[in-house]
């Protein structure tokens, strides 16, 4: 089992929708939890992150966090073509320095 | 304010040569991680420092090596290349201790031919 898993796309959207990214971790004792956009070429960019289990809001992002079902969502509202990119579920990992643990993406395109 | 740095951005290396990949962090941040990043993954640990000293170690062979300086900068090296370490190498900055938020450099593409 990978420890963090995300479907890997690509997740198609309407511009003006809302994208619905989801991620699910195995480490049961994971505390913090990111969010990173990756353009093509490019490297990854922290949007978000959540520590504590709810929602957390940041303009047209919501992160959501569930640590009972060991689960993160990522939602972005009024998609842009502009958010067309891989998006990153990142989970901190206990026992070896903070070192980030990555899923594997999911691409997300926004057709206009 | 500048982010991180990494030189160079790009380098072509043959296999069994060796080499050094440079990190400069966001200034005031005391940690530097390392990561590898092939097409279609996500970044994969291989070092953090933090404060100069080795904090965390990913599962990558002793051929990876790195360290930090005294003004928080990092190196890693890798010797007796692979065509296998051909990818993207990330570094990551961040102000260290309870702190976990990473901020990435523009990463260096290395391709080993």
């Amino acid at each position: 089992q990978k420890e963090v898993e995300q479907n890997s796309g690509p997740l198609s959207v309407p511009e003006g929708a809302i994208a619905s990214l989801n991620c699910t971790y195995s480490d049961r004792v994971s505390q913090s939890f990111f969010w990173y956009r990756q353009y093509s070429g490019k490297s990854p960019e922290l949007i978000m992150s959540i520590y504590s289990n709810g929602d957390k809001e940041d303009g047209r992002f919501t992160a959501q966090l569930n640590k009972a079902s060991q689960y993160v969502s990522l939602l972005i509202r009024d998609s842009q073509p502009s958010d067309s990119a891989t998006y990153l579920c990142a989970v901190e990992g206990w026992g070896n320095g903070n070192k980030l643990v990555f899923g594997a993406g999911t691409i997300l395109r926004v057709k206009s | 304010d500048a982010g991180v740095t990494q030189s160079p951005t790009h380098l072509i290396k043959t296999r069994g040569q060796h080499v050094t990949l440079r990190c400069s962090p966001i200034s005031g941040h005391k940690s530097v991680s390392w990561y590898q990043q092939v097409l279609g993954q996500g970044p994969q640990f291989i070092f953090q420092y933090y404060e100069k000293e080795e904090r965390g170690r990913g599962n990558f062979p002793d051929r990876f090596s790195a360290r930090q300086f005294p003004n928080y900068s990092s190196e890693l090296n890798v010797n007796a290349l692979l065509l296998g370490d051909s990818a993207l190498y990330l570094c990551a900055s961040s102000p260290g201790g309870p702190v976990y938020e990473q901020y990435f450099g523009p990463g260096t593409r290395l391709t080993v031919t």
